[in-house]
């Protein structure tokens, strides 16, 4: 059973437009939803994260909207510009960094 | 300061093989874990060590083996290779303790080692 699912698979984007990324999951034990942003041929690096007592966070063009009740998260990137052209994973976890990953959006920011 | 270092970066094997891939955490990270990542995928979680003590285990079969070192680097052993191990393995630290509550710690990734099996 996947333990969180993402969409949209791929996603593009005008430069300046808001760029928004979903993830749903299933276990409510979970108490630490991250995002990575993935360039290719790197490793993924933590974005933005968020906890499930908090309903939304912002960190500059980046904010994280969480639905407890309905089990939902979601990543808007405000004002995306061509250097946001990545993969993004959102995540889920709990005791001692076990993330599960959705399967990916390959964000393109067209200039 | 150095971030998470991985070795080798790419290696070719055949069916049958086996495999080594290390890992070298940020200093003063405790904490390691290994992710499988297939090409278009999320990373899938396969191991977790902490103070050279396995502290969790994905869905991975007993091929799967890993150890951690007294200076905290780690090895992932990959036993029989079949075509679907080929991935991208990825590392990861982070600055566990155990008075730290679930989901304190932030994970800091390698950029992995690419194995390919032919």
């Amino acid at each position: 059973q996947q333990q969180v699912k993402q969409s949209p698979q791929s996603l593009i984007v005008q430069k300046g437009g808001i760029s928004i990324i979903n993830c749903a999951y299933e276990n409510t034990a979970f108490d630490y939803f991250p995002w990575y942003q993935q360039f290719p041929g790197k490793g993924p690096a933590l974005l933005i994260a968020i906890r499930p007592d908090v309903s939304e966070k912002k960190e500059g063009r980046f904010t994280i909207s969480f639905n407890k009740s309905a089990k939902q998260f979601s990543l808007h990137i405000m004002d995306s510009q061509p250097g946001d052209s990545a993969t993004y994973f959102c995540a889920a976890g709990y005791n001692f960094n076990k993330f599960y990953f959705g399967s990916g959006t390959k964000l393109n920011v067209k200039p | 300061d150095a971030g998470v270092t991985q070795s080798p970066t790419h290696l070719i094997k055949t069916r049958g093989q086996h495999v080594t891939l290390r890992c070298s955490p940020i200093s003063g990270h405790k904490s390691v874990s290994w992710y499988q990542q297939v090409l278009g995928q999320g990373p899938q979680f396969i191991f977790q060590y902490y103070e050279k003590e396995e502290r969790g285990r994905g869905n991975f079969p007993d091929r799967f083996s890993a150890r951690q070192f007294p200076n905290y680097s780690s090895e992932l052993n990959v036993n029989a290779l079949l075509l679907g191990d080929s991935a991208l393995y990825l590392c990861a630290s982070s600055l566990q303790t155990l008075r730290t509550g679930p989901g304190a710690n932030v994970l800091t990734f390698g950029a992995g080692s690419r194995l390919t099996v032919l």
